[in-house]
Formats: C-alpha cells, sequence, structure tokens
C-alpha cells in the first residue's frame, strides 16, 4: 500500500530533550516536506526536501532540523524542544512537488507532540 | 504574511444543503489551487483542484469555482452530507516553487 508514516503517532516530553519524528515513504517520491498544524494558522511547511542530501526552510524553520540522507526518509529533528513546538505535525510527499506538476501531496497520520 | 485567506473559520450545514468556503490569494503567480480534506485523527487529504485556466471544475458533489480577476476561490459541496464532515483547506502553489501554501482551514459540519 502507497503510503506515508510517521512515528510515533503521540509524544510527551519535556523542554530541552532531545527528540526525533520519523518519516518514510514508500513511493519513491522526490519531494517530502514537513508542517505543523496549530488552531487557527492551518498548516505551515516546516522545511521541505527536493531530493536527497537536498533540503531548505520552509516558513517557520526556526527550532528544527531536518536530514535526508535516503530518498524514502525524512527525520524531523527537535534539538531543543520548547513549550511553543507543542503541535500537530504532518509529514508529506509528492512526485516532484507541487508547483512543476500540479502533484498531490500524500500526507502521514500525524504525530501530536505536547512539550511540558 | 498569509499569503491564502480562507473563511469562514468554522461552518454548520443542514444535511442536502450546500457548503461554501471561500479562499482569496494575493500572489498573482498562483497557479494551481487544490482543496485538501482532513478527517479527525487523519492527514489531509486531495480533494479537488484547479488551474486558472478554467473558471469551474466539478468532480461528483465537490466543485471548484475560480474568479482570477478578483484572485478568489471556492468550493461548493452540493447535497452536503454528514459524511462530508471534515476540516477543509484550500492552497496555491506556482510553477517553479514546489511549496504548497494553505489556507487556515475550515471546520465543517453537516446537521441531520
Amino acid at each position: 500500500e502507497a503510503q506515508v508514516t510517521q512515528n510515533p503517532r503521540y509524544l510527551i516530553t519535556v523542554t530541552g530533550k532531545k527528540l526525533t519524528v520519523t518519516c518514510s515513504q514508500n513511493m519513491n517520491h522526490e519531494y517530502m516536506s514537513w508542517y505543523r498544524q496549530d488552531p487557527g494558522l492551518g498548516l505551515r511547511q516546516i522545511y521541505y526536501s527536493m531530493n536527497v542530501e537536498v533540503t531548505d526552510k520552509g516558513d517557520v524553520p526556526e527550532g528544527y532540523k531536518v536530514s535526508r540522507k535516503e530518498k524514502r526518509n525524512f527525520p524531523l529533528i527537535l534539538e531543543s524542544p520548547s513549550p511553543n513546538q507543542t503541535s500537530l505535525y504532518f509529514c508529506a510527499s509528492s512526485l516532484l512537488g507541487s508547483g512543476t506538476s500540479g502533484d498531490t501531496q500524500y500526507f502521514g497520520p500525524g504525530t501530536r507532540l505536547t512539550v511540558l | 504574511q498569509q499569503q491564502v485567506k480562507q473563511s469562514p473559520q468554522s461552518l454548520i450545514v443542514q444535511k442536502g444543503g450546500i457548503s461554501i468556503i471561500n479562499c482569496a490569494y494575493e500572489n498573482t503567480a498562483f497557479d494551481y489551487f487544490p482543496w485538501y480534506q482532513q478527517f479527525p485523527g487523519k492527514g489531509p487529504a486531495l480533494l479537488i483542484a484547479i488551474r486558472p485556466d478554467v473558471s469551474e471544475k466539478k468532480e461528483g458533489r465537490f466543485t471548484i469555482s475560480f474568479n482570477k480577476s478578483a484572485k478568489q476561490f471556492s468550493l461548493h459541496i452540493m447535497d452536503s452530507q454528514p459524511g462530508d464532515s471534515a476540516t477543509y483547506f484550500c492552497a496555491a502553489s506556482y510553477f517553479g516553487n514546489e511549496k504548497l501554501t494553505f489556507g487556515t482551514g475550515t471546520r465543517l459540519t453537516i446537521i441531520p
């Protein structure tokens, strides 16, 4: 089944404790992206990657890191989480990205993160 | 700077009625306008999309109306059903920029 998977689905942590949220897709997609969803703010892009070893900042990159060492994986790293990073996080992937061809972005099921 | 403005924030419609969600954009370079549907506990999924060379696109009960001169587009759900209750996001992107810019979302509730 074609899908984007994220782990963990739920995470409660404390301020300053490094964490990683994993994202994997099995569709051989070039483009991957991380979003955070907050009430009243919609989906905001954190980071994206056009291909292996190519990453770039989205609209809200502060406090986050990403890496793309393999085509299928795109982990999101919070080196020192803070309470304002409490949010619902989504990973997404698409074949080439939305601009060039209007490719559909496929979203993972989400990770609900609470930072105390 | 919010480039895609979506309204209303929430909407309650009676079963069988028409649900209408509106979006307005600022960047005239945008040339791809999708709508995503999100059910509770799930990630958003593409519902329907339009390019500005047409003024309307219909797929079943879902229609996008597009007004290029007004820089507005809207989603119409005909014969709304309880199963349509979800959060809807409009979005936009343009050639050469791979990111999607999303609206703030509309929580739609269809009541019997």
